[in-house]
C-alpha cells in the first residue's frame, strides 16, 4: 500500500498568514494527488485535484503543487473560514489512501 | 445540483449486519464509479470500497474484504454497502462519494461527498 505522510500534523496561524502543508507519498504517484478540507461535523470537500487543479468554486488563495512523491498545499492568505483539517489523498493505486490530516488552528 | 445522500446507519451488535444506502441525484449515475470512505470518531479518513459505473468491478480495503459488499442499482440511482460480521473497529461515519475521472486529466478524485451516516458497533 502507498503510505501518505502529511506534515505538520497541526499548526497555529493567524488570519492573513501564508500556510503550507506538505504531503509525501511512499512511492511515486505521478499527479494522482488530491486535497480535501474538512470542518468539524461536516463531510470532506474537494479543494485541489490532480495535484494542482483548483476545484470549481474554491477560492484562488488555495493552490497545489508537486508530482512524483512530494506535494504541497498552500493557502496564500489564511481566512477565518479556512480553519479546518486538510487531508491529502492518492488515487494512483488501490487501496486509495489518505494522509493523516493537518489541523489548521487559530493562533 | 449534484448530490449524494447516505442513510441506513445505526447501532448494531458485534457480529451483526447492516446495509447502507446512498441516493444520488443531479448526474448520470451509471456514468460514474462510486466509493465508500469511513472515518472513525476523532480519526482520519479510510477508503473502504469502490465500484465501477456498470457495477461489474469492485474493490475493497483489506480491513473489510470478505465482510463488506458494495453494489449499485443504476435504475434507482442508489449505491449500497452491505456490512456483515461487524466489529467494534468498524464504528465510524460512513461517507459515499462520486469518483470523477476526466480522460484528458490524469487522476481521479472524490466529489461530491454525502453528509455521512454513523455506524456504531457495540453491545
Amino acid at each position: 500500500d502507498i503510505q501518505m505522510t502529511q506534515s505538520p500534523s497541526s499548526l497555529s496561524a493567524s488570519v492573513g498568514d501564508r500556510v503550507t502543508i506538505t504531503c509525501r507519498a511512499s512511492q511515486s504517484i505521478s499527479i494522482y494527488l488530491n486535497w480535501y478540507q474538512q470542518k468539524p461535523g461536516k463531510a470532506p470537500k474537494l479543494l485541489i485535484y490532480a495535484a494542482s487543479r483548483l476545484q470549481t468554486g474554491v477560492p484562488s488563495r488555495f493552490s497545489g503543487s508537486g508530482s512524483g512523491t512530494d506535494f504541497t498545499l498552500t493557502i496564500s492568505s489564511l481566512q477565518p473560514e479556512d480553519f479546518a483539517t486538510y487531508f491529502c489523498q492518492q488515487t494512483y493505486n488501490i487501496p486509495w489512501t489518505f494522509g493523516q490530516g493537518t489541523k489548521v488552528e487559530i493562533k | 445540483e449534484v448530490q449524494v445522500v447516505e442513510s441506513g446507519g445505526g447501532l448494531v451488535q458485534p457480529g451483526g449486519s447492516l446495509r447502507l444506502s446512498c441516493a444520488a441525484s443531479g448526474f448520470t449515475f451509471s456514468d460514474f464509479a462510486m466509493t465508500w470512505v469511513r472515518q472513525a470518531p476523532g480519526k482520519g479518513l479510510q477508503w473502504v470500497s469502490a465500484i465501477t459505473g456498470s457495477g461489474d468491478n469492485t474493490d475493497y480495503g483489506d480491513s473489510v474484504k470478505g465482510r463488506f459488499a458494495i453494489s449499485r442499482d443504476n435504475s434507482k440511482k442508489t449505491l449500497y454497502l452491505q456490512m456483515t460480521s461487524l466489529r467494534a473497529e468498524d464504528t465510524a461515519v460512513y461517507y459515499c462519494a462520486r469518483v470523477v475521472v476526466i480522460p484528458t486529466i490524469w487522476g481521479r478524485w472524490f466529489d461530491p461527498w454525502g453528509q455521512g451516516t454513523l455506524v456504531t458497533v457495540s453491545s
